[in-house]
């Protein structure tokens, strides 16, 4: 069974850092592209950061790039998100998810997520 | 803001059929894919490429797709299918490198 199971959420200040983490289980993690999508208090989801399966190939949303670093440890199956310079408007559930993508069928979606850890970005 | 876009909110009356619609240019290029997301829980996939479902998924979900438009259409809907549903795919734009839409609230009624 695919498991993600996030960690490392929290209340930090503004201009603070905070470091997450996603332990996955249950398939080959060093096989698959991951991700982080966030969803603040009422609103949608937002994609954050991609990572593919060699770290190779990395990429950020607009919003975060520049003060956050997406990276993983395929040797311990992890996923981590660092969060520099946090704002309030960072203030969301994390999630981590495994990605699927064929260009060859034009297909690109998230198979599985985690339950989320939530990072609350105040003074 | 999004560029996938979708109406805010829907309703459907109990055992009727309801679609879902997602616009973008993103979809000329790439097909979307759907999720549910119930109070307090993760999002799950219902829908992905042409018109796959995972297992589990009831067939009474299904996605269909022309031109800029995405759509998922629940046939029969259920009390259990109220809930948040949101589509994503990869960017065509070079802007990021993935989208998803604003979500849809379902309301079965």
């Amino acid at each position: 069974e695919v498991q993600l199971v996030e960690s490392g959420g929290g209340l930090v200040k503004p201009g603070g850092s905070l470091r997450l983490s996603c332990a996955a289980s249950g398939f080959t993690f060093s096989s698959y592209s991951m991700n982080w999508v966030r969803q603040a208090p009422g609103k949608g989801l937002e994609w954050v950061s991609s990572i593919s399966s060699s770290s190779s190939y990395i990429y950020y949303a607009d919003s975060v790039k520049g003060r956050f670093t997406i990276s993983r440890d395929n040797a311990k199956n992890s996923l981590y998100l660092q969060m520099n310079s946090l704002r309030a408007e960072d203030t969301a559930v994390y999630y981590c998810a495994r990605d699927f993508w064929s260009p060859h069928t034009a297909t690109y979606y998230f198979d599985y997520w985690g339950q989320g850890t939530l990072v609350t970005v105040s003074s | 803001s999004s560029e996938l876009t979708q109406d805010p909110a829907v309703s459907v009356a109990l055992g009727q059929t309801v679609r879902i619609t997602c616009q973008g240019d993103s979809l000329r290029s790439y097909y979307a894919s759907w999720y549910q997301q119930k109070p307090g829980q993760a999002p799950v996939l219902v829908i992905y490429g042409k018109n796959n479902r995972p297992s589990g998924i009831p067939d009474r979900f299904s996605g269909s797709s022309s031109g800029n438009t995405a759509s998922l259409t629940i046939t029969g809907a259920q009390a259990e299918d109220e809930a948040d549903y949101y589509c994503n795919s990869r960017d065509s734009s070079g802007n990021l490198y993935v989208v998803f839409g604003g979500g849809t609230k379902l309301t079965v009624l």
